[in-house]
């Protein structure tokens, strides 16, 4: 079974830009959920998805946005880009209510 | 919210001696899990643990969870090089289905 596959691996963007990242998760997990980790914050949750719906959100400005298509592959966008985005964002899926969360490799976005 | 506090933050054994790393909840914890990283990369799971007094062991590590202390501890028996990297503990956060809440880490060095 393949991992959970998040591109690309790497991003530099300039400040004010927006990016979108990609997350394809194991195949029959509907569940997709981000996090963005940070030297100074750690790992913090930013939102989840299942069935193509938000269902819970973090604590982050509405800059931060995701989607999810019907085949469960899932979206993070960022808009107006601050330094502070600069972080690993890492996403995570799962059957619904089973078992441990699979974690991507994540994305490095570094902000300049 | 759930909290969780690691301890100790950071961690440098000799080649060959056991350590454990502690993972305090604030609140009851409903699934608990372990996770290595290395720098900058995903995260590797290691253990789940649901029930209170679980115990749970893979190779070397064993993890156990104390409901009533609302802590679990992760245990490495005749550390290894191998070992080394971050050591984080995540808790769901049984009120809002999906969403993960981590500890700070537990930055682990193996010296040879």
């Amino acid at each position: 079974k393949a991992g959970v596959t998040q591109t690309p691996r790497y991003l530099i963007k300039t400040r004010g830009q927006q990016v979108t990242l990609s997350c394809s998760p194991i195949s029959g997990h509907r569940s997709v959920s981000w996090y963005q980790q940070t030297p100074g914050q750690g790992l913090q949750f930013l939102f989840e998805y299942f069935s193509e719906t938000q269902r819970n959100k973090g604590n982050f400005p509405g800059r931060f946005s995701g989607r999810q298509f019907s085949n469960s592959r899932s979206e993070m966008n960022v808009s107006t880009l601050e330094l502070g985005d600069s972080a690993l964002y890492l996403c995570a899926s799962r059957e619904q209510g089973l078992g441990g969360y699979t974690f991507g490799s994540g994305t490095r976005l570094t902000v300049v | 919210s759930q909290e969780l506090e690691q301890s100790p933050q950071s961690l440098i054994v000799q080649e060959g001696k056991n350590l454990t790393i502690n993972c305090t909840s604030s609140k009851t914890l409903y699934g608990l899990y372990w996770y290595k990283q290395k720098y900058g990369e995903g995260l590797i799971f290691l253990m789940m643990l649901q029930k209170g007094g679980e115990e749970k062991s893979h190779e070397k590590i064993t993890a156990k969870l104390d409901e009533k202390k609302q802590q679990s501890s992760l245990h490495i028996t005749a550390s290894q090089p191998s070992h080394a990297g971050i050591y984080l503990c995540g808790a769901d956060d049984n009120n809002a289905g999906n969403m993960l809440t981590f500890g700070g880490g537990t930055r682990l060095m193996v010296k040879p």
